[in-house]
Parts: structure tokens; sequence; C-alpha cells
């Protein structure tokens, strides 16, 4: 069976500092991976989302960015942080074809203070 | 791009009754899914149900089934002798071919269950 791990779970970090979020899928090869943001008291926003080794495309434009080192690795990652940047993040991978859901990473609370 | 609308931030339901929560989208595909999760105060993501749209058949899973009308692009869940447990975050969710078919969610109804 496959499980995502994402890691960690909770993080509170300086304004300006860099920040580097895992995650990992197992049990299934070349999955679609994606980075979702979660505002307090709002919905899911699409951060990053990668089809394939190298590649990532990024839907906002914004302090961010995203690597796929290997085929079931995806990590998001800033340069310097902003306070803006404090949220809810969430990874999640599906199959690639559009027949069904993704699954998502138990997520990582960010604090930017 | 595609848009979901939840247009019901919070709604409350008694034990053991019955509640609908709406969910409005708007695609000019023809071809998609469309899901409903949930999302306790752990901030896990559930998958509650899902409905392919060349589907006409309703989809069902125990107590959740949804009432999706596609000519009004509306997808409602309801949830039946409502528990305690149900009590969370629900987000609907369009799945698109764009975006390496990534969801696109709404912004979510919290639902509160009294005893």
């Amino acid at each position: 069976s496959q499980t995502i791990h994402q890691w960690p779970a909770t993080l509170v970090q300086p304004v300006g500092s860099p920040l580097s979020l895992e995650c990992t899928v197992e049990g299934t090869s070349n999955p679609n991976l994606y980075w979702y943001r979660q505002a307090a008291g709002r919905g899911l926003q699409l951060l990053f989302y990668s089809v394939g080794i190298g590649q990532i495309s990024s839907e906002v434009p914004q302090n961010l960015s995203a690597s796929r080192p290997q085929d079931r690795q995806f990590i998001l990652s800033s340069k310097k942080l902003l306070l803006s940047d404090s949220g809810f993040y969430l990874c999640a991978w599906s199959f690639p074809d559009r027949n069904t859901e993704a699954f998502f990473g138990q997520g990582t609370r960010l604090t930017v203070v | 791009a595609q848009t979901v609308t939840q247009s019901q931030p919070e709604m409350s339901v008694q034990e053991a009754e019955t509640v609908t929560l709406s969910c409005t989208y708007d695609t000019s595909e023809s071809d998609y899914y469309l899901f409903w999760y949930k999302q306790p105060p752990s901030r896990q993501m559930i998958l509650v149900i899902r409905q392919e749209a060349y589907k006409q058949q309703n989809a069902t899973e125990n107590r959740f089934s949804v009432n999706f009308q596609k000519a009004a692009k509306s997808f409602s869940l309801k949830i039946s002798d409502s528990q305690l447990g149900d009590a969370a975050m629900y987000f609907c969710a369009y799945r698109s071919a764009g975006s390496g078919y990534a969801l696109n969610f709404g912004k979510g109804t919290s639902l509160l269950v009294t005893p």
C-alpha cells in the first residue's frame, strides 16, 4: 500500500530564515506530487505541482520554491521567510492519471515570527 | 480556471439528523471528477466521496451521499444520521485536467454536530 510522509509537523522560524519542508511517498512510482497551503479559515491553495523528476510547475508567484530531486521526494523551500509565509502546508500525491483522488500528508504548521 | 464555491461557511446539525452541504463549480470541461474531503481538527485530509461526471448515478458511501446536478454544476453532500465524529471542515474539490490533475478546492464548510 502507498503511504506519504511529511515533516516536520510543526515549525517556528524567524523572519528571514530559510525553510525546507520534505515530503516522501512510498509504495508507488512516478506519482504526481503537490504542495498546498491553507491559510486560517481558508481553502487549500495549490502552490506547486510536479509530474516527474525535476519537473516543477508553480501556480502562484511567491517567496517559495519546490524541487523534486527523486521520483518520490518533494521539497518546499524558501531562502528568506516572510511573515506572510505562515500557514498550514500540505503535501499530496496522486496516481498519474485523472481517475483517482489525491492523498494527503499530515501537514506542517509553519509560524514565521 | 475552474472555480469551486461553497456558500455555507458554517453549518450545524443535531446528532442523528440529516444535513446537506452545498457546492457549485464552474467549468467548460465535460469529463471531470468531483470530491468531498473532510478535515477534522487533526487537519488530516480524508476523502469522503467521489463522483465521476460521466456517471449520472449519484455516489453513495454509507451515510454520505451526493446530489450531482451536472447541468446546474452543483455537487451537494448529504450526511445522514449525523454523528459527533462528523464534526469537521468539509471541502468540495474539482479535479482538473490542467495543473497535473491537481485538485481545486472550495473554501470549506465548518460542520458542527450538537448532541
